[in-house]
């Protein structure tokens, strides 16, 4: 098991509403990426957090924010949701940006159904 | 087209085998080469990664990467039952440094 949690690991939201999703990074780690990942697919990145700075983002509507805050810890969060939003959302944490590759260590992950 | 291609599977093998695994890709700035296994329900665990071309072995896995031929493989050898996970390539690197670009998965199964 590696050191990265997050909470809750499971949610069922109604379309339009509004969810936060948590994520306590590994300790010593500074950077936090999260990642979309449809029932069948690979993980989709949507943003990384180094330092408490947004450092690159992925292919995601503005509905899609992120926090990271000063213990580096992370926060995502979604507006307006709509049905294709159900996904398993996953927190990776590394050492250091641009180093996500080698040493990214994933989360478990929290499953959103959106109905 | 994708930036990495991977055949979803799912593969099925006896117990004992030898298991290929493979991706293609399109970006030649990829430098950081990953393979994750991912059971049901998990999130996914880093297997081996390899930095630029070439062969890196860890017990019963051994990862490849041509950067010529943009082509990475995992092998499986002595597959047991406990690897039945689905598989996930990944890559980083250049422009995409900040990120991982995943594969879609390749189920796989080993029978006993």
């Amino acid at each position: 098991e590696t050191g990265v949690t997050q909470s809750p690991t499971h949610l069922i939201k109604t379309r339009g509403q509004q969810v936060t999703l948590r994520c306590s990074s590994q300790s010593g780690h500074n950077t936090v990426s999260w990642y979309q990942q449809a029932l069948g697919q690979g993980p989709q990145f949507i943003f990384q957090y180094y330092r408490e700075e947004e450092n690159g983002r992925g292919n995601f509507p503005p509905r899609f924010s992120g926090l990271q805050f000063p213990n580096y810890s992370s926060e995502l969060n979604v507006n307006a949701l709509e049905l294709d939003d159900s996904a398993l959302y996953l927190c990776a944490s590394s050492l250091g940006a641009g180093r996500s590759g080698t040493e990214a260590f994933f989360g478990q992950g929290t499953r959103l159904t959106v109905v | 087209q994708k930036e990495v291609e991977q055949d979803p599977g799912p593969l099925s093998v006896p117990e004992g085998a030898i298991v290929s695994l493979n991706c293609t890709y399109s970006n030649s700035a990829f430098q950081y080469f990953m393979w994750y296994r991912q059971y049901s329900r998990k999130g996914p665990e880093l297997l081996m990664y390899t930095y630029s071309s070439g062969n890196k072995e860890d017990g019963r896995f051994t990862a490849q990467v041509d950067k010529s031929s943009k082509y990475i493989s995992l092998f499986i050898r002595d597959s047991q039952p406990s690897d039945s996970a689905t598989y996930l390539c990944a890559m980083s690197g250049g422009s995409s440094a900040s990120k991982i670009i995943f594969g879609s998965g390749t189920r796989l199964s080993i029978r006993p």
